[in-house]
């Protein structure tokens, strides 16, 4: 089956810190890659999908890449702010799977005014 | 923006137990899904549908049924619930195939208590 792999439970930086974020996946399928957002109180929601024709994806500040040789993608944004704690999750799509996503384990972000 | 309404959002029952979490959806998606999130597994897919009568199985099945009733309302049921199931319940909905687009909308999660 899919599997998705969060190596850093929890990361803790100052404000305007740069952060990266990284997972490893696997899968015998045709991949698709998403990184989804929970705030405190909060569902997960879609941050940004990685598409698998340029390797990348942005949004609200936050850009991912994605390497298909070692089977890695990551999360990175330059200078993070105080509003930015929260967990982040890597999410792994298949078209082979249907509608079942799979998420890493996520990585909880605090972020230090 | 889909809405998602989950209830209860807290439940305390003891091993045994009978429970049923419900979620409704307003925007018409075919496709709705429960999840379990407990810390270190991130969510888990315990079941999901594409429609009214339909049922699939997730990746966490064993000790949970589910029924889709109409196409707003599907309900997670633990019919001998475990201490084991202690956690944070999630519904969601998307209008297209889940991975491909990635677009699931979540409800605000409901937390069980087995004691």
């Amino acid at each position: 089956g899919n599997s998705v792999t969060q190596m850093q439970g929890q990361v803790t930086l100052s404000e305007e810190e740069f952060l990266f974020i990284n997972c490893t996946y696997s899968t015998t399928g045709y991949p698709t890659l998403f990184w989804y957002v929970q705030y405190p109180g909060e569902g997960p929601q879609l941050l940004l999908k990685v598409t698998t024709a340029n390797n990348k994806g942005s949004s609200r500040g936050f850009e991912a890449t994605y390497d298909k040789g070692t089977t890695s993608f990551h999360l990175q944004k330059a200078s993070v702010q105080e509003s930015d704690s929260a967990v982040y999750y890597c999410v792994l799509g298949d078209n082979n799977a249907g509608a079942k996503l799979t998420f890493g384990g996520g990585t909880r972000l605090t972020v230090r005014p | 923006e889909a809405a998602v309404t989950q209830s209860p959002r807290n439940k305390v029952t003891v091993t045994g137990g009978n429970v049923t979490l419900s979620c409704r959806q307003t925007n018409s998606h075919n496709y709705m899904y429960w999840y379990r999130q407990d810390t270190g597994h991130g969510l888990r897919l315990i079941h999901y549908s594409y429609g009214a009568g339909n049922l699939q199985i997730g990746d966490v099945p064993d000790g949970y049924k589910a029924t889709r009733t109409t196409q707003e309302d599907f309900f997670l049921l633990l019919e001998l619930a475990s201490p084991s199931q202690t956690s944070l319940y999630f519904c969601a909905s998307s209008d297209a195939l889940g991975g491909s687009t990635g677009q699931l909308y979540f409800g605000e999660g409901s937390k069980l208590t087995v004691l």
